[in-house]
């Protein structure tokens, strides 16, 4: 059971570029979201899903893209980088009864430059 | 806005004692509140849920309080050992449900053998 996996670990891209982050989850969960997290401050809500085909905003949702085709995957896709989201960015997934636990992937740190 | 606040500086102790980390909140009522444990270059690792109604948690070495008043949860470690250095982060849910999370910044714990 992998729980929930993103790729790369590791990303450097110019100013500009757009990438996607990949997420991944086998544990059926219908409850998906994406964070960045960065030094002093808490992890912030980026974009969240409620189940394939619903997605909804955060609190920083500029500048990223969503979209949830499958209850398993749920993509992060950066449209112009800016060294403003150089970052860690997590996915999470959790059951929708919504008072249990968010299980985190490894997370992806992206450099902009 | 909802704000969460974490002790900003890390917390050294000895082996053996108990660590108490502090989780002061504002402008919200949460319905849960919940701890995760994040080691470096790791995402978050879910420890421990409280619900509003509940006062104490608890789970082996570990304790959490909830003082809906005082708008505080505090957590313990009791018998603290050097494996449980880590930074330990503190999350409620927001306003709307669906599980998403408002975390604070985090409280780094070092424990000295």
């Amino acid at each position: 059971n992998a729980g929930v996996t993103q790729t790369p670990k590791f990303q450097v891209l110019k100013t500009g570029q757009s990438m996607t982050l990949q997420c991944a989850q086998d544990m059926n969960h219908e409850y998906m979201s994406w964070y960045r997290q960065d030094p002093g401050m808490g992890l912030r809500l980026i974009h969240y899903s409620v189940g394939a085909g619903i997605t909804d905003q955060g609190e920083v949702p500029n500048g990223y893209n969503v979209s949830r085709s499958t209850t398993e995957d749920f993509p992060l896709r950066l449209l112009s980088a800016a060294p403003s989201q150089t970052s860690v960015y997590f996915c999470a997934s959790t059951q929708p009864t919504g008072n249990t636990e968010a299980f985190f992937g490894q997370g992806t740190r992206l450099t902009v430059v | 806005s909802q704000k969460i606040e974490q002790n900003s500086e890390a917390l050294n102790i000895q082996e053996g004692k108990t660590a108490t980390l502090t989780c002061n909140y504002t402008n919200y009522s949460p319905a849960y509140l919940q701890w995760y444990r994040q080691d470096p270059g790791r995402g978050p690792v879910f420890l421990l849920l409280i619900r509003e109604n509940e006062k104490e948690k608890r789970k082996e070495r570990l304790k959490v309080t909830f003082d809906t008043t005082l708008k505080q949860s505090l957590f313990h470690i009791t018998a603290s050992q050097p494996a449980d250095s880590a930074t330990y982060l503190c999350a409620l849910d927001r306003a709307g449900g669906y599980n998403k999370l408002i975390f604070g910044a985090g409280t780094r714990l070092a424990v000295h053998p």
